[in-house]
């Protein structure tokens, strides 16, 4: 069964942290994409990426930055978390194009920043 | 920024009645989809519809599609408790290398047993 794999359900981390989260795909996708995810608010783009080493700041970027090394894998890294940056993240894949299927997400990973 | 926006916010209703959710987007788009959240998961696809197309069908889903109105629905049949999650629809503009998708904020459907 594909999908994509991110390292974490639940982080608590400290203000201040370097914070790593991993995202892994199998289905040998180009674009990468990590969201995140709060009440009232829905879905934001935070990054993509549609090839290795190539990254696309997306709607709300402060605060974040992303590596993308290999094909399959995306991380987003937050410098020095603060508590806004308490979230639900999620990653996601897709086809060059985005293609027909549409996205495959992740579980998500919920970040607490204390 | 939000480029589809889904209404009602929440929607509850009865097991074995249907559903219907709507969205209604800004601008042109290429495909707009549907996707479904359960509590504290990630997304699922649900089902896609091409700007050309304007209803589509997939199992208990019927998606249809109004270019000239922009806006969309998305009917789940014969509802099941299971079917209880968030579903949110999202906006394709463009092909392109740096193409994406922008969702909206969901909806909230609770089905009653």
């Amino acid at each position: 069964d594909v999908k994509v794999t991110q390292s974490s359900r639940y982080l608590v981390k400290r203000t201040g942290e370097k914070v790593f989260l991993e995202c892994v795909q199998d289905m040998d996708h180009e674009n990468m994409f990590w969201y995140r995810q709060d009440p009232g608010l829905g879905l934001r783009l935070i990054y993509f990426s549609y090839d290795v080493k190539m990254k696309e700041k997306g709607d709300i970027p402060e605060g974040y930055s992303v590596s993308r090394e290999k094909k399959e894998r995306f991380s987003l890294i937050l410098e020095s978390a603060s508590t806004n940056q308490t979230s639900m993240y999620l990653c996601a894949s897709s086809r060059f194009g985005q293609g027909a299927k549409g996205y495959t997400f992740g579980s998500g990973t919920r970040l607490t920043v204390v | 920024s939000q480029q589809g926006e889904e209404d009602p916010q929440a929607l509850s209703i009865q097991e074995g009645e249907n559903a219907t959710m709507n969205c209604s987007y800004k601008t042109s788009i290429n495909n707009l989809q549907w996707y479904r959240q359960n509590s504290g998961r990630g997304l699922v696809h649900l089902i896609l519809i091409r700007s050309n197309e304007r209803e589509k069908h997939s199992g208990r889903l019927r998606v249809t599609l109004d270019t000239s109105k922009k806006s969309s629905s998305l009917l789940i049949t014969a509802s099941r408790a299971a079917d209880t999650a968030s579903y949110f629809c999202a906006t394709f503009v463009s092909p392109g290398a740096n193409s994406k998708l922008t969702f909206g904020k969901g909806i909230t459907l609770s089905v009653r047993p």
